[in-house]
This record gives structure tokens, C-alpha cells and sequence, in this order.
């Protein structure tokens, strides 16, 4: 039941761009996008509702295909406080593996 | 608003012995989730109340942990007892409704020796 990340973990440099991916082997109606940082509870970035929903906040977006079941996650020009742990949440129950993002000078 | 309220922080205990969490959701946050967190994993779903009715405890081992919601508003989670393997960082969530942000409290650490 618990959606599958993709990659587990990433290396970006400073203003590079991310893409994370979460599938899921059940139907999905809604997704949500989470971020951890080490020994913090995780933070709500954004929802998604409807097949083919993308949302922005500042320079991280997200979009949601049903049909695939999937949902991808874009950092662009990323900043040192994007690091931390990157969770989906699939219809409000099952949290993803999880990626962890590592953004370095 | 003030955030979701979880007591204690930290708590060590020797196996077999019990201990219970307590959280305090955001008011009027009518759905209420309990996370068990193992170090290097995600959040995994224990037990989810609507008020104070059992939504979903698929995945609470029922022989040793138990929660309760009575009136609906604050929530203890319960073990009892504890093996080894219950280490981990027990996470409480609250949400206005369905398809609204989890806001998470700052959980607690436990540690079973």
C-alpha cells in the first residue's frame, strides 16, 4: 500500500533542478507533498486533487496523473533549505518511502 | 493557531514495561492520526479517528498498542508491553477535514532497551 519513491536519495548543487516521483500500485485520488528536516516533524508543501493538477509554490511544483497513478515533484534553482527528506502522502493514509535531498554549496 | 500539542518529548523504558503518548490536536481539527516513524523510514499510519470514532487501525498491532479518543478532541496511544522493535518517533496529526494539510506535532522519541 505504500507508495514507491523514486530516486532515494539525490546530491544537487545550488541552483540545480530536481525531479522526485511517487507511484503508487493503488488508485490515487488525491496526493499531498511533505518535507523533513532531521529531527523535525514533516511540513506541508502542497495537495493535489485532480488528474493532471499542477500546483506551484515559489520554485517547487508538483503534478498528479491518475490515470498512471503517479505524482512527480519539481525543485528548480534549488536553495540550501530545500535539503531534507521528501515525502508523498497518497490519499491521506500511506506517507511514500521517502527521497532524501541533499542541496550543497 | 496553536500547533498540535504532544507530550512527552522523550521517554526511555525497558522492554515489557508500558507507556502511553498523549497529543492534542489543533482545535476544531476533527480528524486526528497517530504515525509511528522508525529511524530512516517514512511515517507509517497506526490508527486515524474522525472525532471520536476509529477511521482506519489496519496497520495497529491491536495485541499490544491501543489509543483512544474519548471525547473527541485530545488522544492517548498506549503500549503495552514494549518490545524492542517499538523504538521510534510516534508522530500525531490533525486535519479540519478530509483533503486539507496534516499538521504534525513534534512527536515523540521513545527508546525501548
Amino acid at each position: 500500500q505504500q507508495p514507491v519513491q523514486s530516486p532515494q536519495a539525490v546530491i544537487l548543487r545550488e541552483g540545480e533542478d530536481a525531479v522526485i516521483n511517487c507511484s503508487s500500485s493503488k488508485a490515487l485520488y488525491s496526493v499531498h507533498w511533505y518535507r523533513q528536516k532531521h529531527g523535525e516533524a514533516p511540513v506541508f508543501l502542497m495537495i493535489l486533487l485532480k488528474g493532471g493538477e499542477q500546483k506551484g509554490h515559489e520554485k517547487i511544483s508538483a503534478s498528479f496523473n491518475e490515470k498512471k497513478q503517479q505524482s512527480s515533484l519539481y525543485l528548480t534553482a534549488s536553495q540550501l533549505s530545500y535539503s531534507g527528506t521528501y515525502f508523498c502522502l497518497g490519499n491521506q493514509f500511506y506517507f511514500g518511502t521517502g527521497t532524501s535531498l541533499t542541496v550543497i554549496p | 493557531e496553536a500547533g498540535v500539542a504532544q507530550s512527552p518529548r522523550y521517554k526511555i523504558i525497558e522492554k515489557r514495561q508500558s507507556v502511553a503518548f498523549w497529543c492534542n490536536p489543533i482545535s476544531g481539527h476533527a480528524t486526528l492520526y497517530w504515525y509511528q516513524q522508525i529511524l530512516g523510514q517514512g511515517p507509517k499510519l497506526l490508527i486515524q479517528f474522525q472525532n471520536n470514532g476509529v477511521v482506519d487501525d489496519s496497520q495497529l498491532p491491536k495485541d499490544r498498542f491501543s489509543a483512544e479518543r474519548l471525547k473527541g478532541v485530545d488522544s492517548t496511544l498506549k503500549i503495552q508491553p514494549a518490545k524492542l522493535e517499538d523504538s521510534a518517533v510516534y508522530l500525531c496529526a490533525s486535519c479540519s477535514s478530509y483533503n486539507s494539510p496534516l499538521h504534525f506535532g513534534n512527536g515523540t522519541r521513545l527508546t525501548v532497551t
